[in-house]
Parts: C-alpha cells; sequence; structure tokens
C-alpha cells in the first residue's frame, strides 16, 4: 500500500454535469500530481501542485482544475463532462523531487 | 516534448523464463526512468527507477538498464512467477517534473 487515497473508487455521471475527485496524499509528502489513464493506454498528466501552487500542467483544458490544500490533499474538479471524459484518473504524491506514488484511482464513467 | 515508445505491447513468457521489456525517449533533458507495474483495479505501482546518471540497476528478479547515448531502456525480470502477469509502463521525466508513459506492456506468465 502506498498510503495515497482517492474518493470515491467508481463515479457515473451524465454528459454536461460537474465533477470532484479527492486524494489524500501519503504522509508528509508535499506535491501532488494527477494523471488521466484511458482503457488500454498509459497515464497522461493532467497537472501537478507543490505547496498548493499550480506546478505544472498537461495538455487539458481549463474546465480541468485542481486544489491542494494546506495538509496537501487535493482535488480534481472537471466541468462540463464529455463522454471522452470517462477514465481512470489517478493521483500520485510525491516529495518535491522523489519517488511518486499512486492511488488506487477512481474509475470516472460519463453517459 | 518528451515521447516514449515502449516495446512490445503483449509478451507472453514461460513460468520460469525471462521478459524483457524495451523504451526508447526522446527527451535528452530526461534524467529520472521510473517502471510501474499496474494490476486489475489498481493504480501503478513503482517497482524499481533509474537515474541518468547510472547505467544499470538490479533488484532481486529485477534490473533495469539505461543507454542516454542511444535514449533506450530496457525492463529484464528473471525466474518469471504467475504473480508477475501484470501491465507495465516505462516511464519518463526531468527529476521534478511530470512523468510521461509509455502505453504499456501487457506481461502473461504461461504455467
Amino acid at each position: 500500500e502506498t498510503g495515497v487515497t482517492q474518493s470515491p473508487t467508481h463515479l457515473i455521471k451524465t454528459r454536461g454535469q460537474q465533477v470532484t475527485l479527492r486524494c489524500s496524499s501519503q504522509s508528509g509528502h508535499n506535491t501532488v500530481s494527477w494523471y488521466q489513464q484511458a482503457l488500454g493506454q498509459g497515464p497522461q498528466f493532467i497537472f501537478q501542485y507543490y505547496r498548493e501552487e499550480e506546478n505544472g500542467r498537461g495538455n487539458f483544458p481549463p474546465r480541468f482544475s485542481g486544489l491542494q490544500f494546506p495538509n496537501y490533499s487535493s482535488e480534481l474538479n472537471v466541468n462540463a463532462l464529455e463522454l471522452d471524459d470517462s477514465a481512470l484518473y489517478l493521483c500520485a504524491s510525491s516529495l518535491g523531487a522523489s519517488e511518486a506514488f499512486f492511488g488506487q484511482g477512481t474509475r470516472l464513467t460519463v453517459v | 516534448g518528451e515521447n516514449v515508445e515502449q516495446h512490445p505491447s503483449t509478451l507472453s513468457v514461460q513460468e520460469g523464463d525471462s521478459a524483457v521489456i524495451k523504451c526508447t525517449y526522446s527527451d535528452s533533458a530526461s534524467n529520472y526512468f521510473p517502471w510501474y507495474k499496474q494490476e486489475l483495479g489498481k493504480g501503478p505501482q513503482l517497482i524499481i527507477d533509474i537515474r541518468s546518471n547510472v547505467g544499470e540497476k538490479k533488484d532481486q528478479r529485477i534490473a533495469v538498464t539505461l543507454n542516454k547515448t542511444a535514449k533506450h531502456f530496457s525492463l529484464h525480470i528473471t525466474e518469471t512467477q504467475p504473480e508477475d502477469s501484470a501491465v507495465y509502463f516505462c516511464a519518463a521525466s526531468e527529476w521534478d517534473d511530470k512523468i510521461i508513459f509509455g502505453k504499456g506492456t501487457r506481461l502473461h506468465i504461461l504455467p
């Protein structure tokens, strides 16, 4: 077990709705990154938060947004859901520049 | 930006034999190369990593090699066991930056 926990584990939403996914980082870790993993593909970087500030963003539209809280937990918000947003969303935590450890993911299905 | 190619996409080996997965990367600035194992319904698990100042690293039955000149790196699993069956991802990053993943190799260990 990595100590990174994500909630919920599964979620079904309707196209056009908004969703919030949550991640608790491993104790002592101050950096959280979010990834989207489509079926049969490798994870793709969405963005990273370091000490509550966005610290890098991948090729995702602005309707993907995030937050990091003072306890270093994090949220991923997706507005105006599209069918293609259906995927496994992964959170990874690290202590600055160190190995990243992943949670078990949230499986989002958009119908 | 960085691009990571991974081969093969599927690999079947007899239990007890060795498995080799190969990756190439494009960005010479990448200096950190982790390997992840992902089992069904779980997040990626870091199994071994290598940094650009090292050519080879071994941990029990798992070894990784890195050729910086050719921008190649490989994962070697010896004496394969049924529990090695999973999807394996190679990845590349600059040390404190986003991780770029390959598309994965589905490894089947045959009895």
